[in-house]
């Protein structure tokens, strides 16, 4: 069985700092992808990082980095020097076998 | 590229009527395509799964009848929730996937969403 945790139900930071939004997967699958996802309260899914299962380097997009440690199966996301508008909720995913599977989120709030 | 539109993006209607929400990916052929259902701050929940020409497959505990899905061509997918009722008002969301190649792996496009009110 697949599954993500994210334990983290709801984050702060202040404004210009970094914060990191966990996520713990499980699979027996050796090939999957994971990804992070944005949800404004407008309710689009906005896709921001992705990561092979397979990727030795830990991706990055702009001010997005996934923290990728294999042996302990976690896929945290860095988000650097936030911003107001960073303010959502955020979803770790996970693609396996045709299948996908979402952690609870984590709603982040940027205070300035 | 790889955009996914739902319309309507809201709706309300009265008790018992029949509503049909449409997927659409617009400049891609999706060989998948996904249907979930989102309570306010909660998780995505899926509902079914539809390849193009082949019946959904539904997860358990969702009702087949009231939850019509037809996947009609590469390019659409059809949501009909049949003699709605208040508690199926939610946040519906479709995505889209293309089983082969990609530099994501499986990745999956979702559409806006579509919220819909039954009163």
């Amino acid at each position: 069985a697949q599954k993500i945790t994210q334990t983290q139900p709801g984050m702060f930071v202040q404004e210009k700092e970094a914060v990191t939004l966990d996520c713990t997967y499980d699979t027996s699958d050796p090939s999957y992808g994971l990804f992070w996802y944005k949800q404004p309260s407008s309710g689009e899914m906005i896709f921001l990082i992705y990561q092979g299962s397979y990727d030795q380097q830990n991706a990055t997009e702009g001010r997005y980095s996934l923290n990728f440690q294999k042996a302990r199966k976690s896929a945290n996301l860095v988000i650097s020097a936030s911003q107001l508008g960073d303010s959502a909720m955020y979803f770790c995913a996970m693609r396996a076998a045709g299948k996908s599977t979402f952690g609870d989120g984590t709603t982040l709030t940027v205070k300035p | 590229g790889a955009v996914v539109s739902q319309h309507p993006s809201w709706v309300i209607c009265k008790s018992g009527t029949s509503v049909k929400i449409e997927c659409r990916s617009l400049d891609f052929q999706a060989t998948t395509m996904f249907w979930y259902r989102q309570f306010p701050k909660q998780s995505l929940m899926l509902m079914a799964t539809s390849n193009e020409g082949s019946k959904a497959t539904y997860e358990q505990g969702v009702e087949k009848d009231k939850f019509l899905i037809n996947h009609a061509s590469l390019t659409l997918s059809t949501l009909t929730v049949t003699s709605a009722h208040p508690e199926d008002s939610s946040f519906y969301i479709c995505s889209a996937s293309v089983d082969a190649g990609g530099p994501r792996y499986n990745e999956q496009f979702f559409g806006p969403g579509t919220r819909l009110t039954v009163l």
